[in-house]
């Protein structure tokens, strides 16, 4: 099955620095790639996803890229402020029985100081 | 426009008890799936339903059992409980088909705590 390796499992910033998860996945048939944010009791939400015909995707101060050929996908948060501090989780998808079925990274708790 | 709701939010067991998690889903939405979330872990796929039928599942024990009713709510059932089943168990809801098919939105998550 897919393994999603995410890196790091802690990340500290400055307020206004920029911050990158990185995730690595391990099955090529994988094509969706989702982003949740999650702040601490409360449910994940959806920030930004690509699909694998797109190589970058941006939406404000946060993008995401996508290199398939490498099998890696990286979150770019900048101007880091301090409601960004939650744990972010990156997911890989293959579809499976007409669904898109994700497999989640470990999470990074992002921390960013005022 | 309610978004995923589930019940109840915590719960106490102890071993070898069953317990039943309710999720309803998303107005509009027609696909809920299950996940296991551990303390400092991501979510594990517990298994999907669409139209009342358990389509996918994941490496989980068949302790662990579901439904889907009409209106497209969903139950999941945990027999003979272990302390490893503690754990946040989250719902997603999603839609089949359309431009925003297979974007999932989670729940708040039920907080099971097994003595």
């Amino acid at each position: 099955g897919e393994n999603v390796e995410q890196h790091p499992s802690t990340l500290s910033v400055q307020e206004g620095d920029s911050a990158v998860i990185k995730c690595t996945y391990s099955d090529s048939a994988s094509n969706y790639f989702p982003w949740y944010k999650q702040e601490l009791g409360k449910r994940p939400q959806l920030i930004i996803d690509i699909r694998s015909n797109v190589g970058e995707k941006k939406d404000q101060r946060i993008a995401v890229t996508l290199n398939k050929t490498a099998k890696h996908f990286s979150l770019h948060i900048t101007e880091t402020q301090p409601e960004d501090s939650a744990v972010y989780f990156c997911a890989a998808s293959i579809a499976s029985g007409g669904s898109y079925i994700p497999t989640f990274g470990r999470g990074t708790s992002l921390i960013v100081h005022p | 426009d309610a978004g995923v709701t589930q019940s109840p939010t915590h719960l106490i067991k102890t071993r070898g008890q069953q317990v039943t998690l309710r999720c309803s889903p998303k107005s509009g939405h027609d696909t809920v799936s299950w996940y296991q979330q551990a303390l400092g872990q991501g979510p594990q796929f517990i298994f999907q339903y669409y139209e009342e039928e358990e389509r996918q599942r994941g490496n989980f024990p068949d302790r662990f059992s579901g439904h889907q009713f009409p209106n497209y709510s969903s139950e999941l059932n945990v027999n003979a409980l272990l302390l490893g089943d503690s754990a946040l168990y989250l719902c997603a809801s999603s839609l089949r088909v359309g431009v925003a098919k297979n974007i999932q939105y989670f729940g708040a998550g039920t907080r099971l705590s097994v003595l």
